[in-house]
């Protein structure tokens, strides 16, 4: 079945030190996401590629970064974990078109929960 | 910048009765978007809204788009143990690119 994969689903890490969190589809979309999403807390979009466009939310800190390095893949590297980046993070796909950009549903992977400790 | 407020932001509710969230932004979208996140699990989208007074139906679940496109509902008729979770919105902007979603609901039944 096609999916949104992501890898691991839990990971620790000390404080201060990187970490990579991976995701890869095989629905072939176009658009990759990242979002953060903490204890009872919405969804936060952190940035996205739309193809090899990268988009970044201006209020997400320069700690984050990403890469797309082809169309099935998607890292979030963390370059500094603080123990506020604790949290849920997913990576979500979605296929839109250049005419109605983002009017297509989000298709999420499961998430991979970062402890930092 | 857009805002989407979702409420209530807990709802506890005995089998069999019926429930309902509901979503306003502070801006005209040109859709929204409803997901369901089952506790520990992600979001699972559900059903998309794009026409003004749009209402669709899924068996039990009825979503609302508003006239004004500004807010929306969902409705489930006779809540069932398995419609347990976080149930949340996300609206895009007619003039945005970014999907914004609310705090969601979180919905709890007692059997």
């Amino acid at each position: 079945d096609a999916m949104v994969i992501q890898n691991p689903r839990y990971q620790v890490t000390q404080f201060g030190k990187p970490v990579t969190l991976s995701c890869s589809q095989t629905l072939n979309h176009n658009v990759m996401y990242w979002y953060q999403q903490k204890s009872s807390q919405a969804p936060k979009l952190l940035f996205h590629y739309y193809d090899k466009d990268f988009n970044n939310e201006a209020d997400t800190p320069d700690n984050f970064q990403s890469r797309r390095p082809n169309t099935s893949f998607c890292f979030l590297d963390i370059r500094s974990p603080g123990l506020g980046d604790a949290a849920m993070y997913l990576c979500a796909t979605s296929n839109t078109g250049r005419r109605l950009p983002y009017n297509s549903p989000l298709h999420f992977g499961n998430g991979t929960r970062l402890t930092v400790t | 910048g857009q805002q989407v407020m979702q409420i209530p932001q807990y709802q506890h509710v005995q089998e069999g009765e019926d429930f309902t969230t509901y979503c306003n932004s502070s801006t005209t979208l040109s859709n929204i978007q409803w997901y369901k996140q089952r506790p520990g699990g992600h979001p699972v989208f559900l059903i998309q809204l794009v026409k003004s007074g749009e209402v669709k139906k899924q068996k039990r679940l009825t979503f609302q788009f508003g006239e004004a496109k500004k807010n929306s509902s969902l409705h489930i008729t006779a809540t069932q143990t398995t419609d347990v979770g976080t149930y949340f919105c996300a609206g895009k902007e007619t003039s945005g690119s970014r999907l914004t979603f609310g705090e969601g609901t979180q919905l709890t039944v007692n059997p």
